[in-house]
């Protein structure tokens, strides 16, 4: 069965980068699309990007495209969300979320970024 | 910009039956694929209903989901509704390139 792990929570401070990491495991890794969704305590649902892990090629959200990045290590089936220049209303719960360009079909148990001084 | 609309929160017995709109703001939102999923307190979301009327294998065919072009809007409906459906629930298309989510709906189920 499909599963993504994610990486623990951090604390970081503000102008900090964090990286969150997401193991798929259960499928064939370069067969599918990964995304990012992000959601902030109390709100709804934000699509940060998607990485297609079968060429590598990577689409952001305009919001977020000049901050974050997105990578993997296909060996190891695992992808990669980097956020940059972190500030306070970057505290979320990140999710990866497998599926294909338009869709998501296995989400990540999520992490939780918390952005404080 | 693209948007998609939803109620703020619906509320309903069990045994009953609820529909869930999403309405979107400009252009068809069919011919985009519009996906559903739930969000139980606490939990990551799990996918529901895709490509529009779609059920992954373990979803209940209590949930089914539709189109109606005339009023540009995708519906989730849950029938025969139990105490565990309670969740916030978020419908999604893709824009040419971007994810949309709608703003999300509080179900209460009592």
């Amino acid at each position: 069965q499909v599963h993504l792990v994610q990486s623990g929570a951090e604390v970081k401070k503000p102008g900090a980068s964090v990286k969150v990491s997401c193991k798929a495991s259960g499928y064939t890794f370069t067969y599918y699309v990964l995304h990012w969704v992000r959601q902030a305590p109390g709100h709804g649902l934000e699509w940060m990007g998607w990485f297609n892990a079968g060429n590598g090629n990577t689409y952001y959200s305009q919001k977020f495209q000049d901050r974050v990045t997105i990578t993997s290590d296909t060996s190891a089936s695992t992808a990669y969300m980097e956020l940059t220049s972190l500030r306070s209303e970057d505290t979320a719960v990140y999710y990866c979320a497998r599926g294909e360009r338009y869709l998501a079909d296995y989400w990540g148990q999520g992490t939780l970024v918390t952005v404080s001084s | 910009n693209f948007m998609l609309t939803q109620p703020h929160s619906l509320s309903e017995s069990p045994g009953k039956t609820v529909t869930i709109s999403c309405t979107g703001s400009s252009g068809s939102i069919a011919g985009n694929f519009v996906q559903w999923y739930q969000q139980r307190p606490g939990s990551a979301p799990t996918t529901v209903i895709y490509e529009d009327n779609q059920r992954p294998s373990g979803v209940p065919d209590r949930f089914s989901g539709s189109i109606d072009s005339s009023s540009n809007s995708a519906s989730l409906t849950i029938s025969g509704l139990k105490t565990e459906d309670e969740a916030d629930y978020y419908c999604q298309c893709y824009d040419s390139t971007n994810w949309v989510f709608g703003g999300g709906t509080k179900l209460t189920v009592l």
